[in-house]
């Protein structure tokens, strides 16, 4: 069984700074793929990011960028300049296959941005 | 807008209540799923429509009761429902059923059984 894990229940940072949250992942496969979904307080998931793993550049998108470390199963997310509508949960997701039911969902962590 | 719309937004219901959620997507999608968020849990998969039938069931209690009259609608039948099935309940669509389709998600139900 494929496992996903955020350490970090909650992270905090000052607005225009940088943040890291961290993400770490277990499958057997091979070939597989990551994503980044944010939940604001609306509740509507949202994609923020998603990385291949046959890829060895790091995706972006604008301010959000991912470090992708495959030999460690490591997967995090750095949002520069942070905006206080990045304020949200964000969830890290693996999938490996097998279907929908192949997509499996990290538990969140939960961003505060101090103005 | 992700241009999935669910109603309730919230519901509080008792254990031998019957209650439906609703899910309605505008966006020409093939495939709708209902997940279950659970405080301090990950995200369940509860069930899959593409192109109105069911592929998939994650060995869901028969007290939820899909249904997907079309492609645009999907509805969550509730009966007899136990304390611990107190979640939000989120709907999804993608063009099609594929999990690296980009999912869009509804805003959810926030279901309290009392």
């Amino acid at each position: 069984a494929q496992t996903v894990t955020q350490s970090q229940p909650e992270m905090s940072v000052q607005e225009a700074e940088t943040v890291t949250l961290s993400c770490t992942y277990d499958t057997s496969e091979s070939d597989y793929y990551l994503f980044w979904y944010k939940q604001p307080p609306s509740r509507q998931m949202i994609l923020v990011i998603r990385q291949e793993a046959y890829k060895q550049q790091n995706a972006t998108e604008n301010r959000f960028s991912v470090n992708f470390q495959k030999a460690a199963k490591s997967f995090s997310l750095k949002i520069s300049d942070s905006q206080l509508g990045d304020a949200a949960m964000y969830f890290c997701a693996l999938y490996s296959g097998g279907g929908a039911d192949g997509l499996t969902f990290g538990k969140g962590t939960h961003l505060i941005i101090q103005p | 807008e992700t241009g999935v719309t669910q109603t309730p937004r919230h519901l509080v219901m008792g254990m031998t209540n019957k209650k439906s959620l609703k899910c309605e997507q505008h966006l020409g999608h093939n495939a709708m799923y209902w997940y279950k968020q659970s405080a301090k849990k990950p995200l369940e998969l509860m069930f899959v429509y593409s192109l109105e039938e069911r592929v998939e069931n994650n060995s869901v209690p028969s007290r939820f009761s899909p249904e997907c009259p079309n492609s645009s609608h999907l509805f969550l039948h509730l009966h007899t429902l136990q304390p611990e099935d107190s979640a939000l309940y989120l709907c999804a669509s993608s063009q099609d059923w594929d999990p690296l389709e980009k999912l869009f998600f509804g805003s959810g139900t926030q279901l309290s059984v009392l």
